[in-house]
């Protein structure tokens, strides 16, 4: 059971925008900034966003991440067949003093 | 460019003691922190702990009792090692550039390790 939530799976048409959401509490999300993950099949997670809703170098400006309370999202405009892949979220947590991550989301482009 | 690479031993035995490494090439260790991070089918994305060269380490506290992260300066090498594994350690492992604050910028290729007799 990850301490972050997110929805299993999201999916979407090219050229649609979609949004993922991440929902967490006070001592993560609600008090530390929110990072983004994508993982395309068999290799490693790559930064997508940071603090909220930075991009690094690289990452389009398809992608955009908001930060609102104790939840967070990810918006990826214009799909691309490309995008598919697994998404996750991921805070640092004061209470267990470490980063945590959500569950992922299976995205699918239809 | 930073580039991480981990090397080990795929199969360990239950009760045994996982050991992996690894290399950092294009930034030095002793700068930023850097993390060891797991993921399995059922629990996703772990955290194990990470080191940094002029705090030392921090742990996971589900995991602190078995693990142990080290840098090696003179070699620029990361390493890893959990003791008493059983079939619920058998992951993906990675390390990764970061930890603090949860971003990780910078990722290995990642080695399965597996837990069985």
């Amino acid at each position: 059971q990850s301490v972050l939530t997110q929805s299993p799976s999201a999916s979407g048409t090219p050229g649609q925008r979609v949004t993922i959401s991440c929902s967490g509490s006070g001592s993560n999300i609600g008090s530390n900034t929110v990072n983004w993950y994508q993982q395309l099949p068999g290799a490693a997670p790559k930064l997508l966003i940071y603090l909220n809703n930075q991009r690094p170098s690289g990452i389009p400006d398809r992608f955009s991440g908001s930060k609102s309370g104790t939840s967070a999202s990810l918006a990826i405009g214009g799909l691309q067949s490309e995008d598919e892949a697994d998404y996750y979220c991921a805070a640092w947590d004061d209470s267990l003093s470490g980063p945590v991550f959500g569950g992922g989301t299976k995205l699918t482009v239809l | 460019q930073v580039q991480l690479q981990e090397s080990g031993p795929e199969l360990v035995k239950p009760s045994e003691t996982l050991s992996l490494t690894c290399t950092v090439s294009g930034g030095s260790i002793t700068s930023y922190y850097w993390s060891w991070v797991r993921q399995t089918p059922g629990k996703g994305l772990e955290w194990i702990g990470y080191f940094y060269h002029s705090e030392g380490t921090k742990y996971n506290s589900s995991l602190k009792s078995r693990v142990t992260i080290s840098g090696d300066t003179s070699k620029n090498q990361l390493s890893l090692k959990l003791a008493s594994v059983t079939a619920a350690d058998t992951a993906v492992y990675y390390c990764a550039r970061g930890g603090r604050w949860g971003n990780f910028d910078y990722w290995g290729q990642g080695t399965l390790v597996t837990v069985s007799s």
